[in-house]
C-alpha cells in the first residue's frame, strides 16, 4: 500500500558495475530521501533533495554516488562502481516537509546485491 | 552527531505477553520521534509518531512512552500476538535540521502462539 514507489525491486550487479534505482514519491512530497538499511538493520543516511536541490548528503555519497530529482520525473540514485560492501536494501521516503512532523513515508526498497 | 541505542537486539515473547523495547539517543536537540515497524520484504510502516511535548502515547495494541529527562524513548506492545513478528525501529529527528532520521539499529521480535 506503499505510495512511494521504488524501482527495481531486486537489482542484481557485478563489482565495478553502475547501480541505478529510482523513486518516485508521494504526490505532493517535496522532500525526497535516500536511505541505506544493510543486512544487520543498521540505517544510513544518504541524502535528501527538496524538489530538485541537494539539503544534504554524507561523504560516501558525494564521492561514489549520482543523485538526482529531476522536475517531473523519478528521483535516482546512481552507485558509479558497485562494492560488495554496497550491497543493502535502498530505502526512498518522501515527505511534505523538513519540518518531521510528518513522518516521511517510505517505499518497499530496492535490494541490492553486488557479486 | 545524534545516536540512539536501541534495546534489545532480538526479543522472543508468547503470545499475550507484552514486549518492551527501548531507545536512548544522545542530541537534546531531538524533537520528533517515531516507532516504525518493518515485516520481511515490507516497507517500514509507522506506527506512532511522538513529539517533544508529550509523553505517553496510546495506540492500537501498544503504549509509547517519551522521558525527556533521560534522553530515552519506548515501545511497549500489550498482549503481543503472532501478527506483531517484525523488525521494530526507533527513529529521530532535531528540529533544525533537513529532515534526516538517525535510527535505531533494531529489534526483531517474534511472538509465538
Amino acid at each position: 500500500n506503499s505510495k512511494v514507489i521504488q524501482t527495481p525491486r531486486y537489482l542484481v550487479k557485478g563489482q565495478g558495475q553502475k547501480a541505478k534505482m529510482r523513486c518516485i514519491p508521494e504526490k505532493g512530497h517535496p522532500v525526497v530521501f535516500w536511505y541505506q538499511q544493510n543486512k544487520n538493520n543498521e540505517f544510513k543516511f544518504l541524502i535528501n533533495f527538496q524538489n530538485q536541490e541537494v539539503l544534504q548528503q554524507i561523504d560516501m555519497t558525494e564521492k561514489r554516488f549520482s543523485a538526482e530529482c529531476p522536475s517531473n520525473s523519478p528521483c535516482s540514485l546512481e552507485i558509479q562502481s558497485s562494492e560488495a560492501g554496497d550491497s543493502a536494501l535502498y530505502l526512498c521516503a518522501s515527505s511534505l516537509s523538513t519540518v518531521n512532523n510528518q513522518a516521511p513515508l517510505f517505499g518497499e526498497g530496492t535490494r541490492l546485491s553486488v557479486l | 552527531g545524534e545516536q540512539v541505542e536501541q534495546r534489545p537486539p532480538h526479543l522472543s515473547v508468547r503470545e499475550g505477553d507484552s514486549a518492551f523495547i527501548t531507545c536512548t539517543y544522545t542530541d537534546p536537540n531531538s524533537y520528533y520521534f517515531f516507532w516504525y515497524k518493518q515485516e520481511p520484504g515490507a516497507s517500514l510502516q509507522l506506527l506512532m509518531k511522538v513529539f517533544s511535548s508529550t509523553e505517553i502515547n496510546e495506540g492500537q495494541g501498544f503504549t509509547v512512552l517519551l522521558n525527556k529527562k533521560d534522553k530515552q524513548l519506548s515501545l511497549n506492545l500489550t498482549a503481543a500476538h503472532p501478527g506483531d513478528s517484525a523488525a521494530y525501529f526507533c527513529a529521530v529527528s532535531a528540529r533544525t535540521n533537513t529532515g534526516k532520521l538517525t535510527f535505531g539499529d533494531g529489534t526483531v521480535l517474534t511472538v509465538k502462539p
